[in-house]
């Protein structure tokens, strides 16, 4: 069974710009979750969505906004890149259930120049 | 993935050793607690977890212990291996049933031959 999958793994983008990441997450998993990762702040939730649903949302602007599709695939994107939006963005998925593993993608490098 | 802070906590044990991590959470009302392990170039992989109503949970060469009253957290991990080194996460689920978890800051593992 393929794990989560994150696309690309590696992105350079400048200061203003904006992005799109992609997840698709473990085949029959609907519930998906997003996070950054920064060496100053660490592990920082940034979204979860349920059957295209967002179910709740971390602590970040409104540059940062996600989606899912019907197939359960999620993609998150950042308008207006800046320096601080360097980070590693990571991707979950798990089967609904409250105490079902989360299953981790490898992640997208986002490097902002 | 690049999951360290600049003052990641380190642990350095013998390989054989037995290690015991520690994480302190934030909310007493958290209901379910994660130990998730991250290797370099790879998303954090869950470990072991724990309910809030259990005090104790054995997995294979691990350990976790809940304290609610002081709101501590560790894992156990038994005759470790070059294997094991990696950064540990602490996780706690705020919200029950949803799939945001709030990371601890982790901390960084060595295993010496």
């Amino acid at each position: 069974k393929a794990g989560v999958t994150q696309t690309p793994r590696y992105l350079i983008k400048t200061r203003g710009q904006q992005v799109t990441l992609s997840c698709s997450p473990i085949s029959g998993h609907r519930s998906v979750s997003w996070y950054q990762q920064t060496p100053g702040q660490g592990l920082q939730f940034l979204f979860e969505y349920f059957s295209e649903t967002q179910r709740n949302k971390g602590n970040f602007p409104g540059r940062f906004s996600g989606r899912q599709f019907s197939n359960s695939r999620s993609e998150m994107n950042v308008s207006t890149l800046e320096l601080g939006d360097s980070a590693l963005y990571l991707c979950a998925s798990k089967l609904a259930g409250a105490y079902n593993e989360q299953f981790f993608g490898p992640g997208t490098r986002l490097t902002v120049l | 993935g690049e999951s360290v802070g600049l003052h990641l906590p380190t642990l350095s044990v013998q390989e054989g050793d037995n290690s015991i991590i520690n994480c302190a959470y934030s909310n007493s009302a958290s209901d379910y607690f994660i130990w998730y392990k991250q290797e370099s170039g790879k998303g954090p992989q869950f470990i072991i977890d724990i309910r809030s109503n259990m005090d104790k949970r054995q997995g294979q060469r691990v350990t976790v212990l809940l304290n609610k009253t002081v709101k501590h957290l560790s894992l156990q991990i038994a005759a470790t291996q070059p294997g094991d080194s990696a950064v540990y996460f602490c996780a706690e689920r705020e919200i029950q049933g949803a799939q945001k978890l709030v990371f601890g800051q982790g901390t960084r593992l060595t295993i010496n031959p």
